[in-house]
């Protein structure tokens, strides 16, 4: 168990709707990242927020959105839902802002697997 | 942006040593990381290497070669459970994301 917790664990949803998934960071890490991963695809990555604030942009699509409230959880919003959008998408965080300093690195949570049909 | 290249695919038997490699651009680097990655699971974290040079964990080592853009995860004694996807990822200079490669999967046969 990483401590990173992400609800929900599962979704099935009609294409065209929106979803809303959620995630909470470890205790005491202040940054927080969006990946997706489709079957058979690597981890694709969306979108950081450190302490409220975005920090870096991926491949996050337009209907896609994020944000980081000051208790420092996290929600990303998928709107117009595409069949193409099922994935696995994963929620990580870590303690600072900068990855790879002092080792710090991005530990991930459980996932949301959502089905769009 | 980073590139990070690995296998797709590698077989081994139970007991033995699999070495997985990973080349990555060398621009704006600020640290290597390996992830293992059962089917439908979560990556957990397994090394991290900034310097040249070899990190050991146990069965688990990992070694880096900054000028050559280079890395490998040495898995030894192979177990059945080490059957999963093994991920290189970068960091990049400003650190604000890890890229991920597109794994290798291991296969350990009895």
């Amino acid at each position: 168990d990483s401590g990173v917790t992400q609800t929900p664990k599962h979704l099935i949803t009609a294409t065209g709707q929106r979803v809303t998934l959620r995630c909470s960071p470890r205790s005491g890490d202040l940054s927080v990242y969006w990946y997706q991963q489709s079957l058979d695809q690597g981890l694709q990555f969306l979108i950081q927020y450190y302490n409220g604030e975005e920090r870096a942009k991926g491949n996050i699509l337009e209907r896609f959105s994020a944000q980081q409230f000051p208790d420092l959880h996290s929600e990303l919003n998928l709107s117009s839902l595409e069949l193409g959008d099922s994935a696995l998408y994963f929620c990580a965080s870590s303690v600072a802002a900068r990855l790879g300093d002092s080792g710090n690195t991005i530990y991930f949570g459980e996932g949301s697997w959502l089905t769009v049909v | 942006g980073q590139n990070i290249d690995q296998p797709t695919e590698m077989t081994a038997t139970e007991g033995a040593i699999v070495q997985i490699n990973c080349t990555y651009q060398t621009s704006g680097f600020n640290g290597l990381f390996w992830y293992q990655q059962h089917a439908g699971e979560a990556p957990t974290f397994l090394s991290y290497n900034v310097l040249d040079g070899l990190e050991e964990k146990g069965r688990f080592s990992s070694f880096l070669s900054r000028s050559k853009g280079y890395s490998y995860l040495l898995l030894k004694e192979l177990q059945m459970k080490d059957s999963a996807s093994y991920l290189c990822a970068g960091a990049g200079a400003a650190g604000n994301k890890l890229t991920f490669g597109g794994g290798t999967r291991v296969l350990v046969k009895p």
